[in-house]
């Protein structure tokens, strides 16, 4: 177990809807890190948010979005679903943005029908 | 400059056999590169990690090999179990600004008996 929590584990749900998947890093975890993994990408890097600010922005499309809040859990909002927006998200933390590992949680299997 | 190439794409090795898996990688601003080990429903789960700074590092059956020069790494693991059949993620990170993982293709193993 990594200590990270994501909710929730399977979300299937139908284009054109929006969804909010849900991150809780490690205890003392400052960085939250959204990545998709799909069989064609691999594991690509969406966005990073560091003690609730945004910190680095990566291949995220605009019809989503995160936040981290002041308890430090993040959310990642996706809307007007796609059906190749169905992957595994995964979040991740670290204590501090660099010089430290990151630990994946088990992931969110987003499937848009 | 922001890929890091793996491969292969798939392995088989038998068991008690050692298996190898490669990474290069382009951007010379990256001084991080750990592997994650992955099983099917999981997240990526932290293996070992190196720094440039030195050109092996052994964490029991596991050993990375890095090549600074020539801008690779590798990863061995010895004496294959099955437990071992998973799949592998070699990935880099620049320690400043954007401090996002940049991950390879990964590698599917199997360890038969």
């Amino acid at each position: 177990d990594s200590g990270v929590t994501q909710t929730p584990k399977h979300l299937i749900t139908a284009t054109g809807q929006r969804v909010t998947l849900r991150c809780s890093p490690r205890s003392g975890d400052l960085s939250v890190y959204w990545y998709q993994q799909s069989l064609d990408q691999g594991l690509q890097f969406l966005i990073q948010y560091y003690n609730g600010e945004e910190r680095a922005k990566g291949n995220i499309l605009e019809r989503f979005s995160a936040q981290q809040f002041p308890d430090l859990h993040s959310e990642l909002n996706l809307s007007s679903l796609e059906l190749g927006d169905s992957a595994l998200y995964f979040c991740a933390s670290s204590v501090t943005g660099g010089g430290t590992e990151a630990f994946f949680g088990q992931g969110t299997r987003l499937t848009v029908v | 400059q922001q890929q890091v190439k793996q491969s292969p794409q798939s392995l088989i090795v038998q068991k008690g056999g050692i298996s190898i898996i490669n990474c290069a990688y382009e951007n010379t601003a990256f001084d991080y590169f750990p592997w994650y080990q992955q099983f099917p429903g999981k997240g990526p789960a932290l293996l070992i990690a190196i720094r440039p700074d030195v050109s092996e590092k052994k964490e029991g059956r596991f050993t990375i090999s890095f090549n600074k020069s020539a801008k690779q790494f590798s990863l061995h693991i010895m004496d294959s179990q099955p437990g071992d059949s998973a799949t592998y993620f070699c990935a880099a990170r620049a320690n400043f600004g954007n401090e996002k993982l940049t991950f390879g293709t990964g590698t599917r193993l199997t360890i038969i008996p």
